[in-house]
């Protein structure tokens, strides 16, 4: 079962980059892990997915060491706007239910 | 293409009273999962449907139900709701079941239900 452990909260100003880290340490050889932005009373938004090494799109990379079991979502020079809370999901096939962590609360000061 | 949608929004219910709520998933999409998400709790995995059957269950109780229809689209049923019901009920859907391979859910805006 590929619970996920993330930091609580964390604090961050405009311009800075972010990285926010998960430690995935039961990650399946054939899981995905996926990384998602939510605004209160939102849905979930999808921000990028990988399985290893590194991933880029226009808003954040992913990286993923050799190892898998952790993964760190960069976010370069944030703004006052990502202010939300991010989870990092691990999708597995062969579990029984799936399961979010408790999500990163990223507070952007100007 | 169209997102996620569902219906409604927002709900007010009474204790002992049944909710259904409805969601339609990105068009040539599969799977639909839910969820609820409490303050207490955070997101907690209610049950996924692929091609109407449903495929995996969370731990909540048997007051909670669903179904999808051949479409793809799918409605959850909460019976004899208790306060502690009050929450964002969320669904994705995806292509393929979650988990195979790089296919990604994606989410809808959610139906923010209050229990009084």
């Amino acid at each position: 079962l590929a619970k996920t452990t993330q930091p609580i909260s964390m604090d961050s100003y405009e311009g800075q980059e972010v990285n926010i880290t998960c430690s995935h340490n039961n990650i399946a050889t054939n899981d995905y892990i996926t990384w998602y932005q939510q605004f209160p009373s939102q849905g979930p938004r999808f921000i990028i997915q990988g399985y290893k090494t590194k991933v880029t799109n226009e808003v954040a990379s992913l990286f993923i060491p050799a190892d898998r079991k952790s993964s760190t979502l960069s976010l370069p020079r944030v703004s006052l706007s990502d202010t939300a809370v991010y989870y990092c999901l691990v999708l597995s096939y062969n579990t029984d239910k799936l399961i979010f962590g408790t999500g990163t609360r990223l507070q952007v000061f100007p | 293409k169209a997102g996620v949608t569902q219906t409604p929004r927002y709900l007010i219910k009474t204790r002992g009273q049944q909710v259904t709520l409805s969601c339609s998933p990105i068009s040539g999409h599969r799977s639909v999962s839910w969820y609820q998400q409490t303050p207490g709790q955070g997101l907690q995995f209610l049950f996924e449907y692929f091609s109407e059957t449903q495929r995996n269950k969370g731990n909540f109780p048997g007051r909670f139900s669903g179904r999808q229809f051949s479409n793809s689209r799918s409605e959850m049923n909460v019976s004899t709701l208790e306060l502690g019901d009050s929450a964002l009920y969320l669904c994705a859907s995806s292509y393929s079941r979650p988990g195979q391979g790089e296919d990604t859910q994606y989410f809808g805006p959610g139906t923010r239900l209050t229990v009084l």
